[in-house]
């Protein structure tokens, strides 16, 4: 069935490192995959997409890669800032009659300072 | 410019007592609607969508139910609460062209 998986669960790194999170999905015909980043009480907000005839998006310190063939895609976060500490999930759309949208099970950065 | 709005944003209620939670989109029409569910510290399930006017789809059986009695109106209600429902719902929409789903700001469940 459908399913998205997220890896990891949770992410802890320096302030500035980089922050890497991958994300895997099953259905060959996803053909937008959204990123979103959730603070803590409040909604999950969209940071970035890419949809499924790009290969790569950049958005100051955070891309998006997508690897069709390999159906995985990531989001890269550059000189993270503890403003980067949050949730974030990944998503896959499937072009039905609602836009139905499956999303990971998040992953939980820690940005220290 | 597009806004959604949730109310109540937090909610305690008994187990037993029913659920009435309200969501309205400002600035777009015929939006898919859709209600889902966050237990704390986990992932967002759906619940319903909503493609047009009283038409909802249900993703997961619960003791859930939802209407759409206008154009930009979805109501997420249940008739006895139980515990398990609590949780941070968030009501979102989208336009089909536009792919990209919008969250509202969430209403908190508490059942005690």
């Amino acid at each position: 069935g459908e399913n998205v998986e997220q890896h990891p669960s949770t992410l802890s790194v320096q302030e500035g490192d980089s922050a890497v999170i991958k994300c895997t999905y099953s259905d060959s015909a996803s053909n937008y995959f959204p990123w979103y980043k959730q603070e803590l009480g409040k909604r999950p907000q969209l940071i970035i997409d890419i949809r499924s005839n790009v290969g790569e998006k950049k958005d100051q310190r955070i891309a998006v890669t997508l690897n069709k063939t390999a159906k995985h895609f990531s989001l890269h976060i550059t000189e993270t800032q503890p403003e980067d500490s949050a949730v974030y999930f990944c998503a896959a759309r499937w072009e039905t009659s609602y836009d139905k949208v499956i999303f990971g099970p998040g992953t939980s950065l820690s940005v220290i300072p | 410019s597009q806004t959604i709005h949730q109310w109540p944003a937090t909610l305690v209620q008994p187990v037993g007592s029913p659920l009435s939670l309200e969501c309205t989109v400002e600035g777009t029409s015929n939006p898919n609607l859709y209600w889902y569910r966050q237990a704390a510290g986990r992932g967002l399930q759906l619940l319903f969508y909503s493609v047009g006017i009283g038409q909802i789809s249900s993703e997961v059986p619960q003791n859930l139910s939802a209407s759409r009695p206008q154009d930009r109106q979805f109501i997420l209600s249940s008739k006895k609460l139980l515990l398990s429902d609590s949780g941070f719902y968030l009501c979102a929409w989208s336009v089909l062209r536009e792919r990209t789903q919008y969250f509202g700001p969430g209403t908190r469940l508490t059942v005690l």
